[in-house]
């Protein structure tokens, strides 16, 4: 699976835009990029996920460039309450493969402030 | 309704003991995965259970078995704990098998080896 680095902490003031960047220089052909949200104590939970372009939901947007060989999560006019770590992960598609054996790394720390 | 439900959430007990973490889930999935957490935060998928059926052991201790009674859960039993297993168990379900599928995880159980 491809290994995924992603900044350890960041910092933001409740209200703005915080784009988180991952970067998975040997990602594969049918790799897809998702992202994860935890809270403390809380396990992780699905925030979007891509394959190339831009994917946009209700609480977040996912740019990935051309190559792919990065990926940036953005989360619009961030609030308190979106104080978690991030992960980034990639690995073959939905539906492919067995089991999910993706493994977390150690995310990124976004702490928001007032 | 708790989609992903485990049980105990705390767990504290004496190196030697064995003790169960129970996990169910509403969600109508095929697959259920018990995760680890360990104290560098790093999430790392250690079974999977796809219709009752192991398709997932990620080098995990024999000491820790997995058992599915049926689809919609999966509880994870831990002979002669050691100081190591401390750290927070994630019950998952995913819908299908697929390897990037979108995972659901319950709230983890904290484990503490004396």
């Amino acid at each position: 699976l491809a290994k995924t680095t992603q900044p350890i902490s960041m910092d933001s003031y409740e209200g703005q835009e915080v784009n988180i960047t991952c970067s998975h220089n040997n990602i594969a052909t049918n790799d897809y990029i998702t992202w994860y949200q935890q809270f403390p104590s809380q396990g992780p939970r699905f925030i979007i996920q891509g394959y190339k372009t831009k994917v946009t939901n209700e609480v977040a947007s996912l740019f990935i460039p051309a190559d792919r060989k990065s990926s940036t999560l953005s989360l619009p006019r961030v609030s308190l309450s979106d104080t978690a770590v991030y992960y980034c992960l990639v690995g073959p598609g939905p539906r492919t493969g067995t089991a999910s054996k993706l493994t977390f790394g150690t995310g990124t720390r976004l702490q928001v402030t007032l | 309704d708790t989609a992903v439900s485990q049980t105990p959430k705390y767990l504290v007990t004496q190196m030697g003991n064995d003790k169960s973490i129970k996990c169910e889930q509403n969600l109508g999935h095929d697959t259920m995965y018990w995760y680890k957490q360990d104290s560098k935060k790093f999430l790392k998928i250690m079974f999977s259970y796809n219709n009752k059926e192991l398709i997932i052991n990620e080098t995990v201790p024999n000491r820790f078995s997995p058992k599915s009674p049926d689809k919609a859960h999966l509880n994870l039993h831990i002979n002669s704990l050691e100081l190591g297993d401390s750290a927070v168990y994630f019950c998952a379900s995913s819908q299908g098998g697929g390897t990037n599928e979108k995972l659901f995880f319950g709230s983890g159980t904290q484990l503490s080896v004396l």
